[in-house]
């Protein structure tokens, strides 16, 4: 089992959708979460950290379970430019090198 | 700002050459990391650095060798490069647990 999953999609939704994203992890010893964007064939870039209370920035809603260690992302009123693919990251102890990356969902909107 | 710079961009090797990823910060932080990534699938993590002198083997490390002797560069060597080296190749670094990645080396091994 891998220590972090991710729906494997594709998503295909039309502008305007609300589209979640799920991730679980199997190390309860995880400590930070976070989001990363990955556009095709380029490098990851920090979307937005998850906390248990739940964070929102804009249309992107992050949600941390860590009694089901669970982690979610929402996207409201999805724009064209949102296509890409989101990486959801589990940390490890105090250090980032300790990052272990999902798989990654892809999103396409469509006009 | 430049952030986090990888070179060489792209990279052929032939099976049994060795070469050297650079990858340098100007941010001061204290960790750094290299991580894969083949096609669909996720960042596998190969070395990391939690400061200068120090550094450390992570999921994927065999074949590869890195060292830290100043807190701004990183560099990944491959000693004896082999087809399944093939690869995307991204250097971080990172501050407060969250990464900043380079842009990336594409490595064909042929």
């Amino acid at each position: 089992r891998k220590e972090v999953e991710q729906d494997p999609g594709p998503f295909n939704v039309p502008e305007g959708a609300t589209v979640a994203f799920n991730c679980t992890y199997s190390n309860s010893a995880s400590q930070s979460f976070f989001w990363y964007r990955q556009d095709c064939r380029k490098e990851p870039k920090l979307l937005m950290s998850v906390y248990s209370s739940g964070n929102e920035d804009g249309r992107f809603t992050a949600q941390l379970n860590r009694a089901s260690q669970y982690i979610s992302l929402l996207i409201r009123d999805s724009k064209l430019s949102d296509s890409a693919t989101y990486l959801c990251v589990v940390n490890i102890g105090s250090g980032a090198g300790k990052s272990t990356f999902g798989d990654g969902t892809t999103l396409t909107v469509k006009p | 700002n430049a952030g986090v710079t990888q070179t060489p961009k792209f990279q052929v090797l032939k099976t049994g050459q060795s070469m050297t990823l650079q990858c340098a910060q100007d941010m001061n932080h204290e960790y750094m990391s290299w991580y894969r990534q083949d096609p669909g699938m996720g960042l596998r993590l190969i070395h990391y650095s939690v400061g200068a002198g120090i550094t450390d083997q992570g999921e994927v490390p065999n074949g590869y060798n890195v060292s830290r002797s100043t807190t701004e560069d990183f560099p990944l060597r491959l000693l004896s490069a082999a087809p399944s080296q093939t690869s995307v190749y991204f250097c971080a670094s990172s501050s407060d647990r969250k990464a900043f990645f380079g842009q990336g080396t594409r490595l064909t091994v042929v």
